[in-house]
This record gives C-alpha cells, structure tokens and sequence, in this order.
C-alpha cells in the first residue's frame, strides 16, 4: 500500500548498543523528517532531507546520524544509544517546498533505552 | 528560535459543545498554519490548514488566523467524544531559511465529556 511506513513499531536496546530505525514512503516525497516526541517538549525536529544525499540538522540532532540514498528511504542511526534517547520517534514526508502543505506522518518507534 | 506557544490544558468540554483551542507563534513572517490531531499512541494526523487570513471552515472544524495578532484558532463545534485527543499547532514558513519545515507546539489535550 502507498504511504509512509516505519519500522520496527517498538525496540528495546541497551545504553551503547547502536540502533536504527527505518522510514519508508511510496509517494516519491521530495521531503522527510525525524522527530522525536517526548512529555513536555511536544515534537522536535532531529533531521530532514530535501532530496537523496541531501539532509540537514534539526533542533536536537546530537547522538544521530541519517542517511539518504534513496528518494523513499530515510534511516535514523543512533549510533550508541543512551537513556535520554528513549522516545518515541516519527518520520513524515512532505510532497512539495511550497509552504501551503503539511505533513503526513508515520505511525512512529517506540524506542526503549535501558 | 521559531516559537508556537499553545496552552497544555487539560481543556474539558461537555457533548455538543464548542470546543476552542488557541495558539500564538513568534516568527511574524511565518506563512501558513496547521492544525493536527493526535490520539493516544498515535501518530499525529492533519486536520486543518490555514494561510490566509480570517477563517476557514470544513464540516464541524473553523480554523481562524490573524496575523497581525500572530494567533491561530481551532474551533470544533458539536464536539463528540471521539474529539478528544490532543491538539498540535504548527507553522510553516518565515524567517531562517529552510521554509519547508513545520515548527510545533506542545499541544492541547482535549477531552469531551459525555
């Protein structure tokens, strides 16, 4: 089905051990987004991307790394998690730069670092 | 540093009522504005968009802008109990470059009471 997908929905890893979490979208959306959303900070941006090989900083992007090689695909790597990571973590694209259109959100990763 | 300020609530609304929920933003050139509902455990979902200003109505939901006042507005009339949920505002656009990303506020939970 076309839409924006993550995977896995939750994980539990171990302070130190590296983790990444997969987006995947069908729509050939120029644009993604990480987020993370934690009580009391609402959603903060981690990093995004314009197009394949092109991404950027976001709010809080210490302890990530992304890639983009491919239009659809936007992997987030922390590459060694710790306890403050423990969130819950939500990929969106977008369809154009126009300022006009919002987002479309995946069902997001419930991550555990214990 | 793009700021969108709402109030956390709880804010609590018997059956049918009209439900308000209101948000200021800080960046003045910030273009257009959007509202998003999140369920609990879910993913945020996009309800209403707005970028000109007065109102915009679409079936029970007014979105209302002034930009002069920097304020965004969601009215839910008739509200059901399957409103409540919290309620994101985001803007889009403005100064710093980058306009194709959306900044939140920490959102408003509603809860509708039967």
């Amino acid at each position: 089905d076309a839409g924006i997908t993550q995977s896995p929905r939750y994980k539990i890893t171990e302070t130190g051990r590296q983790v990444t979490l997969m987006c995947h979208q069908t729509w050939s959306h120029s644009y993604m987004f990480w987020y993370r959303q934690d009580l009391g900070h609402g959603l903060r941006l981690i990093y995004y991307s314009a197009a394949a090989d092109i991404t950027d900083k976001g709010e809080v992007p210490d302890g990530y790394v992304v890639s983009r090689s491919k239009t659809e695909n936007f992997p987030l790597t922390l590459e060694s998690a710790t306890r403050s990571q423990t969130s819950v973590y939500f990929c969106a694209s977008s369809e154009r730069r126009e300022s006009i259109y919002g987002y479309t959100f995946g069902s997001g990763t419930r991550l555990t670092v214990v | 540093q793009k700021e969108v300020e709402q109030n956390s609530g709880p804010l609590s609304v018997p059956e049918g009522a009209i439900a308000s929920l209101n948000c200021t933003y800080s960046d003045r050139v910030s273009q257009s504005f959007f509202w998003y509902r999140q369920y609990s455990g879910k993913s945020p979902e996009l309800i209403m968009s707005i970028y000109s200003n007065g109102d915009k109505e679409d079936g029970r939901f007014t979105a209302q802008l002034n930009k002069a006042s920097q304020y965004v507005s969601l009215l839910i009339r008739d509200s059901q109990p399957s409103d409540s949920a919290t309620y994101l505002c985001a803007s889009r656009g403005g100064s710093g470059g980058s306009n194709y990303k959306l900044t939140f506020g920490k959102g408003t939970l509603l809860t509708v009471n039967p």
